[in-house]
């Protein structure tokens, strides 16, 4: 198994512009969770899925961002419009017999 | 509700010297306890756990004692190496649906 897939690994964008990013979970993992990691913050629940479906997304900072799972195999983060302060590795992590399995995360930058 | 709190880092060792980084946690019920290793430019792996009280998790020379009348899961290694340099998180899981709680996070960095 290729493990839990992020893209991309970089992304650079101008304050205002929509992002998204994307993530595909371990096959057979029912639960998918979304983290924000930053120096000040640390590390960050946004929201999980359980089956495809949101079950907490109190972590979530605001309406500019929304997270999609239209399927097991494919989840979405996006970000619109996004600013400077959401500059932050973004991890992907999906959850199978208690273990939690990281994606290699997305660095995002808005200039 | 749930929480975990990590010794501040960053924790600065030579080589084959002995590790402690503490962790001490707050639930409510019996939780599961993690500790995950970041390497730079990585995500985070798992390291060790413990699924119950007095459990011992262990791996690659790593152990951590799930405590519960201390409510702690302290990560020991016997002789660090500079491989060992990374972010080390503990974590508990409420066990509803695989929700992980991280701590603040220690980094250690190892000198030759």
């Amino acid at each position: 198994d290729a493990g839990v897939i992020q893209s991309p690994r970089h992304e650079v964008t101008e304050m205002g512009q929509e992002v998204t990013l994307r993530c595909k979970p371990i096959s057979g993992h029912n639960s998918l969770f979304w983290y924000r990691q930053t120096m000040m913050r640390g590390l960050e629940l946004l929201i999980y899925f359980n089956n495809n479906v949101p079950i907490d997304d109190s972590g979530m900072p605001e309406d500019r961002f929304s997270a999609k799972m239209p399927n097991a195999s494919f989840s979405t983060l996006k970000i619109q419009p996004s600013e400077p302060r959401d500059s932050a590795v973004y991890f992907c992590a999906s959850h199978g017999r208690e273990v939690a399995f990281f994606g290699q995360g997305t660095r995002l930058t808005v200039v | 509700g749930n929480s975990v709190t990590q010794m501040e880092g960053p924790v600065t060792l030579s080589e084959e010297a002995f590790l402690t980084i503490n962790c001490t946690y707050t639930a409510t019920g019996y939780p599961s306890l993690f500790w995950y290793v970041q390497y730079p430019g990585e995500g985070l792996q798992l390291l060790l756990k413990a699924t119950k009280a007095d459990d011992k998790g262990s791996n690659k020379g790593f152990e951590a004692t799930y405590r519960k009348e201390t409510t702690s899961f302290h990560l020991e290694k016997g002789s660090v190496q500079v491989s060992d340099s990374a972010v080390y998180f503990c974590a508990l899981s409420d066990n509803q649906g695989g929700k992980l709680i991280f701590g603040q996070g220690t980094e250690l960095s190892v000198k030759p």
